[in-house]
C-alpha cells in the first residue's frame, strides 16, 4: 500500500522565484498536514486541512506561504517569492479522522519530505 | 518554558543495554502522547502510542505515562545499532501536535 507520496524530493531554487511543493496523502485519509523541520525550530505544524478544508494556518509563517487541497487525494504548498531562511524539509502527513476525538490524537503517516534550497 | 522538554543527547548506550528517553511536557490538556523514531535524513515515524497513565508495552519498547507529573518515558530494551535515531517525544492535545526537538539516541556495538 502507497504511502504518502511527495514531490519533487530535492528542489534548489533562487531567492525570488515560485516553488511548489506536493504531496499525495494516503488514500482514504481525510486529514492533511504540512510540517516544516529545521535544525534551530525542529519540527513546525504550518497547516492542517480536514476533508480538504483548512482549518488552521496559524503555523504558515508569513503571506508568501500558501497551501491548498483542492481535492482529497492532492495537496500543495507555495511559496512565493521564496527566501534562503525557507530552506528546510517539508513534510507532509495524512491521518484518518476518527470521529469523537481530536484530529491531534489521530495517528499521522508523514511523507519521505522534500529537502528545500533557496540560493 | 517549553512545551515540550527533552534532553537533545547524544544518549549513548552500548549494544544490548536498556536506552531510557524521557521527556515532559507543559500541556495538562494533552490526552494522547506519541513516540516518533527519525533516521537521519528520513521522515519521522511512529513506534508508539500511549493514552492513560501506566506502561504500555511493544516487543521491546515500552511507553510510561504519568499524567500528574507530565511526564513521559521509552524503554527500548536490548538495544541495537539499528536503534540509533532522534527520538521524538509527541504530545497530542485537542488543538495541537507539539513535537519537541527530540533525544539522539546512539547505540554502539
Amino acid at each position: 500500500d502507497a504511502g504518502v507520496i511527495q514531490s519533487p524530493r530535492h528542489e534548489v531554487t533562487e531567492m525570488g522565484q515560485e516553488v511548489t511543493l506536493r504531496c499525495k496523502p494516503i488514500s482514504g485519509h481525510n486529514s492533511l498536514f504540512w510540517y516544516r523541520q529545521t535544525m534551530m525550530r525542529g519540527l513546525e505544524l504550518l497547516i492542517y486541512f480536514n476533508n480538504n478544508v483548512p482549518i488552521d494556518d496559524s503555523g504558515m509563517p508569513e503571506d508568501r506561504f500558501s497551501a491548498k487541497m483542492p481535492n482529497a487525494s492532492f495537496s500543495t504548498l507555495k511559496i512565493q517569492p521564496s527566501e534562503p531562511r525557507d530552506s528546510a524539509v517539508y513534510f507532509c502527513a495524512s491521518s484518518l479522522r476518527d470521529r469523537g476525538t481530536s484530529v491531534f490524537t489521530d495517528t499521522q503517516y508523514f511523507g519521505p519530505g522534500t529537502r528545500l534550497t533557496v540560493l | 518554558q517549553k512545551e515540550v522538554e527533552q534532553n537533545s543527547g547524544p544518549l549513548s548506550v552500548p549494544e544490548g543495554a536498556i536506552a531510557s528517553l524521557n521527556c515532559t511536557y507543559s500541556d495538562r490538556g494533552s490526552q494522547s502522547f506519541f513516540w516518533y523514531r527519525q533516521y537521519s535524513g528520513k521522515s519521522p515515524e511512529l513506534i508508539m502510542s500511549i493514552y492513560s497513565n501506566g506502561d504500555k508495552e511493544d516487543g521491546r519498547f515500552t511507553a510510561q505515562l504519568n499524567k500528574a507529573s507530565q511526564y513521559v518515558s521509552l524503554l527500548i530494551r536490548d538495544s541495537q545499532p539499528s536503534d540509533s535515531a532522534t527520538y521524538l517525544c509527541v504530545p497530542g492535545g485537542y488543538n495541537k501536535l507539539i513535537f519537541g526537538a527530540g533525544t539522539r539516541l546512539a547505540v554502539h556495538p
